[in-house]
């Protein structure tokens, strides 16, 4: 598998329901970051959790990080249609000159169907 | 699209033809990167700059070239070596990644190519 994979690859929920889409990942990490991507347009970040946090909230988006099964989830609540969108993780990790690397995974699509 | 602009939105090319794409920034920020994006699929880093006048390959850096002269301006050439350059290329900026500081990426609107 790839760093920061996400799964599922596509999900499909009514308007009103959570959503909740996961990272995996292989190496030791700095941070994590999730990113949004509406179809054909650059990516917005939404939430960063450092190595040392376990839960960070955003408005209705719940992020957890479990680093000891280098895993992450993004939980959206009460989803709306607006939500609809491609959801990204991005692993970053520090290289040896002190500069970050910042590794993208494949992405959750989301449909949310108001 | 938070300070970056990409140029032009669509781009159309000819087999074999080189051809400059445009990104800018005017958030000061020190680190530029560009991406190419494949239908369904992730991101993957073609090359990125920490400072001015450096950069360092990507995992996809053949058949791409880049410059960074000015802090603003990272622009990406695709050469006629790249085997399949029809894709959606993004361009992100961000502070330095510095240990513990807050360094998400801000990306552009992205520039779909299509060779023809």
């Amino acid at each position: 598998s790839q760093q920061g994979e996400e799964d599922p690859q596509a999900l499909s929920i009514q308007e009103g329901e959570n959503a909740t889409m996961n990272c995996s990942y292989k190496t030791s990490i700095n941070n994590l970051q999730w990113y949004r991507q509406n179809s054909g347009r650059g990516l917005v970040h939404l939430i960063l959790i450092r190595s040392n946090e376990r839960e960070k909230h955003s408005g209705r988006l719940r992020v957890t990080l479990d680093t000891s099964k280098k895993s992450s989830s993004l939980l959206i609540t009460a989803s709306r249609a607006a939500d609809t969108a491609s959801y990204f993780c991005a692993t970053v990790e520090m290289n040896s000159g002190g500069y970050q690397k910042v590794t993208f995974g494949t992405g959750t699509k989301l449909q949310v169907i108001p | 699209d938070g300070g970056i602009t990409q140029s032009p939105k669509y781009l159309f090319r000819k087999e074999g033809q080189n051809v400059t794409l445009s990104c800018e920034q005017n958030l000061n920020h020190d680190a530029m990167y560009w991406y190419r994006q494949d239908p369904g699929q992730g991101l993957r880093l073609i090359y990125y700059s920490q400072i001015v006048n450096d950069f360092q390959k990507g995992d996809i850096a053949e058949g791409y070239s880049v410059s960074r002269e000015k802090k603003e301006s990272f622009p990406l050439t695709v050469t006629s070596a790249q085997k399949n350059p029809t894709a959606f290329y993004l361009c992100a900026s961000s502070r330095p990644g510095l240990a513990g500081g807050r360094n998400e990426q801000f990306f552009g609107p992205g520039t779909r190519l299509t060779v023809l």
